[in-house]
Parts: structure tokens; C-alpha cells; sequence
């Protein structure tokens, strides 16, 4: 079946330090990937999506690429800051769960001023 | 756009009580809505997917007697929590998606409940 890997956490970074949080997939098929952000206490907000291979998603500084040759999704940014602290899923679709979400376990982030 | 609004926010009851949880989405049309429950520091189990009129496919070891889902129209699903007892005490967060599988979910904000 479909299964997504995230790197360990947690991660703990300084304001404005570069950041990687590393994702790779097991899927069938031509499955979409995301990144998704939840904020303590609150539900989870989409970050980025792509839907084919070599697609860019990017928002609020926040960018990942599919590489299918890779199976990969990582999330990077340039420069982090304090409001950036959350807990990051990767999560895929399309693949043999069809019509679910596939998440990894969650990356939590921290940023220090 | 894609809100999905989810109410209440937070909730606590006695226990052998009855909840229900609504979730709307606000400017669209939603095919299917999901349910899900999240542990602390855990990442999202899925407990059942719900389709309009239709329903519910709850996955294995979740009690459909327990949850009760009702998905009466294209922008509301509810979730029930029948005979609430202290383990039934979570973050239960919803989700909504139109078109079709490889479309991205859109989440509620969470109910946190806390049964006494």
C-alpha cells in the first residue's frame, strides 16, 4: 500500500535559518503530494501541493518539488521565522488508497528568535 | 477559498452523554467529507469517509454504532458520538474535498473533547 516517510523530529531552528524537512513516498500510480501545516490547538491547513512529477508547489515562502525518480517531496525554506513553529505533514492522494489521504507521521518545528 | 468551518471549537460532557460535531464547508460544494481522529503528538487516523446521501465507510476498528455520521447535503456532514465515555476523549478534526482523489482535503479547525 501507500505510505509516506518524514524525517524525525523535532526540528529546532533560529529565526531566519534555512530549512529541509525531508519526505519520501511508496505509492502506485501518479499520486498528488502535499504538505500540509497545523498550528497547536488547530486543524490542518494546506500548504503546497503538486500534482505531477517535477511540479513546483510553492506559498508563503515554502517550497517543494515532486521527483518521482527520487519517490521525494521535500519542504524547504529560505528563511524561518518565529511564526513558522508547527507541525508539518506530508500526505499523499491518488495512489492504492484510493480517494484517502496518506500522511507521514509529522515533523514538529520549532523556531527560536 | 475552500472553508471548511467546524463546530464546536471545544467541548466537555458527562459521561454516557451524546456529541455531535458538524462540519460545513462555507464556498463550495464538497463531494466526499472524512472524519478524523488525532492523538496527541500523533498524526491523523482516519475514521470514516462520507459521501452525500449515502452512507459512511468507516475503516476497520472503528465502531460505527459508537460515531454515527450523517452527510444530509453537499456542504454538511455531522459526526455523533453516541454514549460518550472517557477514552472517546480526543481532537476530532473534518475534512471536506471536491472533485475528485488526487484533489487536496481541506480541514476544520478541530473539536477537542473531553468527556468526564
Amino acid at each position: 500500500g501507500d505510505s509516506v516517510t518524514q524525517m524525525e523530529g523535532p526540528v529546532t531552528l533560529s529565526e531566519e535559518a534555512f530549512l529541509t524537512i525531508n519526505c519520501t513516498y511508496t505509492a502506485t500510480g501518479y499520486p498528488s503530494l502535499f504538505w500540509y501545516v497545523q498550528y497547536p490547538g488547530e486543524g490542518l491547513q494546506l500548504l503546497l501541493k503538486a500534482t505531477k512529477a517535477d511540479d513546483k508547489g510553492s506559498n508563503k515562502g515554502f517550497e517543494a518539488t515532486y521527483r518521482k525518480e527520487t519517490t521525494s517531496f521535500h519542504l524547504e525554506k529560505g528563511s524561518v521565522q518565529v511564526s513558522d513553529s508547527a507541525v508539518y505533514f506530508c500526505a499523499l492522494a491518488g495512489g492504492t488508497s484510493y480517494g484517502k489521504l496518506t500522511f507521514g507521521q509529522g515533523t514538529i518545528l520549532t523556531v527560536h528568535p | 477559498g475552500a472553508v471548511v468551518s467546524q463546530h464546536p471549537s471545544w467541548v466537555i460532557c458527562k459521561s454516557g452523554t451524546s456529541v455531535k460535531i458538524e462540519c460545513r464547508s462555507l464556498d463550495f460544494q464538497a463531494t466526499t467529507m472524512f472524519w478524523y481522529r488525532q492523538f496527541p503528538k500523533q498524526s491523523l487516523m482516519l475514521m470514516a469517509t462520507s459521501n452525500e446521501g449515502s452512507k459512511a465507510t468507516y475503516e476497520q476498528g472503528v465502531e460505527k454504532d459508537k460515531f454515527l455520521i450523517n452527510h444530509a447535503s453537499l456542504t454538511l456532514s455531522t459526526l455523533t458520538v453516541t454514549s460518550a465515555h472517557p477514552e472517546d476523549s480526543s481532537f476530532y478534526i473534518c475534512s471536506a474535498r471536491v472533485g475528485g482523489p488526487n484533489q487536496p482535503q481541506h480541514f476544520g479547525d478541530g473539536t477537542r473533547l473531553s468527556i468526564l
